[in-house]
């Protein structure tokens, strides 16, 4: 079954302490992205990858980091979490053969919250 | 600046009438826009699509309209069913060569059963 898997579902932290949200897809897509989102914001993209160890910052990359070692793997790292950065995160995939811009694939989603 | 705007957080709908989402993007170099679906405790899934070369795309129950002068596009849903409840995100990319997409607020949709 194609699926995008992220873990944890659900997180409770600490402000400073280190955490990172991995993200696996297991359809051989080249185009892996991070969102975050927030009420009366919507969805806003904050890194994606074009392909292994390519990664460039989106819309919100501040206080954000990932990497791209593996096609099939791209973890969002928080190096110093600060309250503003609770919310409801989204790893997505998606291929870039073809149309381009095709649909993307959602992960379930994890809720942070950092107190 | 929100590129792509979704100006009603909700909508409620009787079961069986016809849903009406409507979603309004600033970017005229945006070429591909797509709807998703989103239920709660679950990621977005992707419902319908539409290329800018046309101004219609029907899939079954659900039809998107894009009025390209207008920068405008809207989902249909007819008839509408109890299981459409869900948030509808509308959202603008390209159709070669950059897979971002820009996303708007989302709707909240209610059918009334």
């Amino acid at each position: 079954e194609a699926q995008v898997t992220q873990n944890p579902r659900y997180l409770i932290t600490v402000t400073g302490k280190k955490l990172t949200v991995t993200c696996s897809q297991n359809m051989n897509h080249e185009y892996m992205s991070w969102y975050r989102q927030d009420p009366g914001l919507g969805l806003r993209q904050i890194y994606y990858s074009m392909n292994v160890e390519v990664t460039d910052k989106g819309d919100v990359p501040e206080g954000y980091k990932v990497s791209r070692k593996e096609k099939r793997n791209f973890p969002l790292i928080l190096e110093s979490p600060s309250p503003n950065q609770t919310s409801l995160y989204f790893c997505a995939s998606s291929s870039i053969l073809g149309t381009g811009a095709d649909e993307a694939f959602f992960g379930q989603g994890t809720r942070l919250t950092v107190v | 600046d929100q590129q792509v705007k979704q100006n009603s957080p909700s909508l409620s709908v009787q079961e069986g009438r016809i849903s009406i989402l409507n979603c309004d993007y600033t970017n005229s170099m945006f070429d591909y826009f797509l709807w998703y679906k989103k239920y709660p405790a679950e990621g977005p899934t992707f419902l319908i699509s539409i290329s800018s070369i046309k101004d219609k795309n029907e899939d079954g129950r659900f039809t998107v309209f894009l009025n390209k002068s207008a920068k405008h596009l809207s989902l249909h849903i007819v008839p509408s069913q109890p299981g459409d409840s869900a948030v509808y995100f509308c959202a603008a990319g390209y159709n070669f060569g950059n897979e971002k997409l820009t996303f708007g607020t989302g709707t909240r949709l209610t059918i009334i059963p």
